[in-house]
């Protein structure tokens, strides 16, 4: 059973680092991973998809990357800003279930 | 730019009554799915639908019916509605045709939610 896993849970930086998000996976069939962002009490705003077969994907200050043998994708960003305050969730898409598996989420704060 | 739009962003509703969540898409997308997210839970898939009148299961759908009549609408439908069903309501649509025992292989779309509580 497919397993994903956001560590941290919770982080604070001071705006303008550079940081790195965790995206944790136990199985590596899959069809892509997804980055999404949420705001408190919005629904969720894609932020990048990555395909199985591609190693990574760039928009703007976000950059995310993925590692399928060793079931791992990191979100970074560059740069920091307080507007990047949110929930930032991934979650993966693979064969023989139709729906997308999330992971638990890191919720960041950006301190200006 | 995708668009999935939900009919309410908030929603008061009584015990025992029947509540109707809508959910539209403007691009044309083949499936739709209705998640819910509680603190501590994730998100659990509660039903997902490929192709109009077309719909499967997801993990929690007791409680829960859904309708796609037009392609481009899936609305969920609880029944009775008990307290335990406050949560926040989430549609999301993707491309791509669904052959069983493939996943979804395009970008998923979500809406803005739709916070629903149970008094």
């Amino acid at each position: 059973k497919q397993e994903v896993t956001q560590i941290p849970a919770a982080l604070s930086v001071p705006e303008g680092e550079n940081l790195v998000l965790n995206c944790s996976f136990t199985d590596s069939a899959i069809y892509n991973l997804q980055w999404f962002r949420q705001d408190p009490g919005k629904g969720l705003t894609s932020l990048l998809l990555i395909q199985s077969s591609q190693r990574e994907q760039t928009s703007g200050r976000l950059n995310a990357s993925l590692d399928k043998s060793s079931g791992r994708s990191t979100l970074y960003i560059a740069a920091s800003q307080p507007g990047d305050s949110a929930t930032y969730l991934c979650a993966v898409s693979q064969p023989g279930t139709y729906k997308y598996i999330f992971g638990t989420g890191t919720r960041l704060k950006v301190l200006a | 730019d995708v668009k999935v739009t939900q009919s309410s962003r908030y929603l008061v509703k009584r015990t025992g009554e029947k509540v109707f969540l809508e959910c539209v898409q403007d691009m044309d997308h083949e499936n739709m799915f209705w998640y819910r997210q509680d603190p501590g839970l994730g998100l659990r898939l509660i039903y997902f639908s490929y192709d109009v009148k077309m719909k499967e299961k997801g993990d929690i759908p007791e409680g829960y019916s859904v309708s796609r009549e037009k392609k481009e609408r899936f609305s969920l439908i609880l029944e009775s509605a008990s307290t335990n069903q406050t949560s926040m309501y989430l549609c999301a649509s993707s491309f791509g045709p669904y052959n069983r025992g493939r996943g979804p292989y395009t970008e998923a779309f979500f809406g803005q939610g739709t916070r629903l509580t149970v008094v």
